[in-house]
């Protein structure tokens, strides 16, 4: 079975730090991109962050460009997130997703087929 | 960055409607775009990729179209489960980008 689990959310204080880690299971994890995405309390869906499969791609939302650091242990089959300085308006749940296509590197093709339970990070003082 | 825009924004259906929702994109984004349903307290679940291919295990009643800048999301009948809010993604450009929702409730 195909299955996300995060971890390392928790309560901090602004302008702190956090280390975000999703265990992979059940597919070859180096052969596919992967992403984090989060949902602030009552509200939609904001992507943060995405890594292809052999990690030659990574992008960012704006909103956490400069903060936020994604990456990935190859043959842990793990995906982390490390979220500097840190803001209220962080405050989330957040999800780590599959990237449905194998060998995804480029645009067109990261619809994600897989999500996790998610995370929550609550920024506050 | 690419705007997406979903309407509306919330919506009132019966079991049985027909229901459509729809995403604008403020530029053109080929079919790159994905619907997925959230329904409360749970993850979300990709629904439509490629703008009108049918995740596996998802049911006919659902299915997606357009190209470009517009697109849709129908429902042929609605269901109890279906009751839930969507969203799009476009994965055409950097960066990625959801709509801000559709919440669709029971009449």
């Amino acid at each position: 079975e195909v299955q996300l689990v995060e971890s390392g959310g928790g309560v901090v204080q602004p302008g702190g730090s956090l280390r975000l880690s999703c265990a992979a299971s059940g597919f070859t994890f180096d052969d596919f991109a992967m992403h984090w995405v989060r949902q602030a309390p009552g509200k939609g869906l904001e992507w943060v962050s995405l890594i292809s499969g052999d990690g030659s791609t990574i992008d960012y939302a704006d909103s956490v460009r400069g903060r936020f650091t994604i990456s990935r242990g190859y043959n842990k089959n793990s995906l982390y997130l490390q979220m500097n300085s840190l803001r209220t308006e962080d405050t989330a749940l957040y999800y780590c997703t599959k990237a449905k296509m194998e060998y995804c590197s480029s645009t067109s093709c990261y619809a994600m087929d897989v999500w996790g339970r998610g995370t929550t990070v609550t920024v506050s003082s | 960055a690419i705007q997406m825009t979903q309407s509306p924004s919330s919506l009132s259906a019966s079991i049985g409607d027909r229901v459509t929702i729809t995403c604008r994109a403020s530029q053109g984004i080929r079919n790159d775009l994905g619907w997925y349903q959230q329904r409360p307290g749970e993850a979300p679940k990709l629904l439509i990729y490629a703008a009108s291919t049918l995740e596996s295990g998802v049911p006919s009643r659902f299915s997606g179209s357009g190209s470009g800048t517009d697109f849709a999301l129908t429902i042929s009948s609605l269901q109890p489960e279906d009751f839930a809010t969507y969203y799009c993604l476009q994965d055409n450009n950097y960066p990625l980008a959801f709509g801000q929702g559709t919440k669709l409730e029971i009449k």
